[in-house]
Order: structure tokens, then sequence, then C-alpha cells
């Protein structure tokens, strides 16, 4: 059972379209991250939010932690085909903070 | 700085053979994980260690080991391996996760193992 759900699980769209990613869960999180990863790659650190309901800003990237701290969603405005990879959201649970239990996964791709 | 290392990049063993994949980081960092990757799972937690000389389990542990005898140094032994250990393996560091904000997880490059 995965503790954190990511949809879409596939996404293909034209550049300079609107895009949001969801990530749930039941549980609780101390903290949420969000990783992208390219092909060949590790997955590298984009944002983490910590506060429930904070919203963070990376360029046309926008990132929301849920108020109750068990979800978080990415918007991407305007994509470009520099954004496709791989994106992750990673939890820190409240019970255990030594580890993060990564999401399923959205894997992007965005087309000139 | 070379970040996080692992070797070899690419394997390929047969039913039953063992191997050792090594994971190395010069960050002077405390926590260290494997992990596994694979389709449509995300990245799957095997083992982890919190510091030198300490592992633990993590989601999926069955068939592998691992030992930690160098603070720089993070192994992962898979003893029997089976086909089903098919698959991308990620190690990744990182300080302490002490619950106030998501200590960053540094991954390297990854190991494509394939069991026929």
């Amino acid at each position: 059972t995965q503790l954190l759900e990511q949809s879409p699980q596939f996404l293909s769209i034209q550049e300079g379209e609107n895009l949001t990613v969801y990530c749930n869960s039941s549980s609780v999180f101390s903290s949420l991250q969000w990783y992208r990863q390219e092909p060949g790659e590790g997955p590298v650190l984009l944002v983490t939010v910590v506060t429930g309901g904070e919203v963070k800003k990376l360029k046309r990237l926008t990132f929301q932690f849920g108020d109750a701290r068990k979800d978080s969603s990415l918007h991407i405005t305007a994509a470009q085909p520099g954004d496709t990879g791989l994106y992750l959201c990673a939890g820190e649970r409240v019970e255990n903070t030594d580890k993060l239990i990564f999401g399923t996964g959205t894997r992007l791709q965005v087309f000139p | 700085n070379a970040g996080v290392t692992q070797t070899p990049k690419f394997r390929v063993l047969k039913t039953g053979q063992s191997m050792t994949l090594l994971c190395a980081q010069d960050m002077n960092h405390e926590y260290m994980y494997w992990y596994r990757q694979d389709p449509g799972m995300g990245l799957r937690l095997i083992h982890y260690s919190v510091g030198e000389g300490t592992t633990a389990k993590g989601e999926v542990p069955d068939g592998y080991n691992v030992s930690r005898l160098k603070k720089q140094n993070f192994l992962l032994g898979l003893e029997s391996a089976a086909p089903s250990q098919t698959s991308v393996y990620f190690c990744a560091s990182s300080y302490s996760l002490d619950g106030t904000g998501g200590a960053e997880q540094f991954f390297g490059p990854g190991t494509r193992l394939t069991v026929l």
C-alpha cells in the first residue's frame, strides 16, 4: 500500500499550457518535499514545505501544503519543454522522522 | 565535491548470483538510504542508516542486506539475486531529519540491475 498517491500518473501537454499535480495521503506529515528526476539521473529537490497551508513559488512552479498537512499540490504555469521529467513528492511522517515516504510519481512530458 | 557516487552503473546477474552495490558520499552526512525504483512505484526504501555502524529496515528489505562500516560508505548486498530484484537502485544521503524541516536528500546517479 502506497502512503502517498500522486495524480495524474502521466501527463502529456503542449508548451504554454498550465498543469497541476496532486499528492495525497491519509497520514499527517511534518514536512513535504517535491523532487524532479530526469532520465538517467537521481531526483533533485525542488522545494520543502513545512507549515499547513504554506505556499511556495519557484519561478513558474507553485507548491502548496494542505491545511491538515496530509496533501500537497504542484502547479506549473506556462509549461516549457525543460519542465519534462518525473515529479516525486516525499513526506516526513510525524511518527518517524528518520526517513521519507515517496509518492508514486507523475511523469510529465511537455511538447514544443 | 563529488556528492553521492554509486558503483557500478550497470550490472547483469543470473538468478542466484550475489553482488554488492557501493555508495559513497563526501558531504559528511549522517543519514544514508538505499531505494529501488520501479515503473509506477516511485521510490521505495530498502534499508537506511542514521549513523556509522547502524542500519534499519525500510519498506522492502527482504532479499537485501546492508552495512555502514564507515560514515561515508553504505553497501547494499544481494545474496541470491532473483528476477524480482531487477530495478534501478538509488543511494541517497542527508543530514538528520529532525521533524523541523525535512533535510534535503542528495541522490546518486543510480545503478541499473537486471537479473536474468
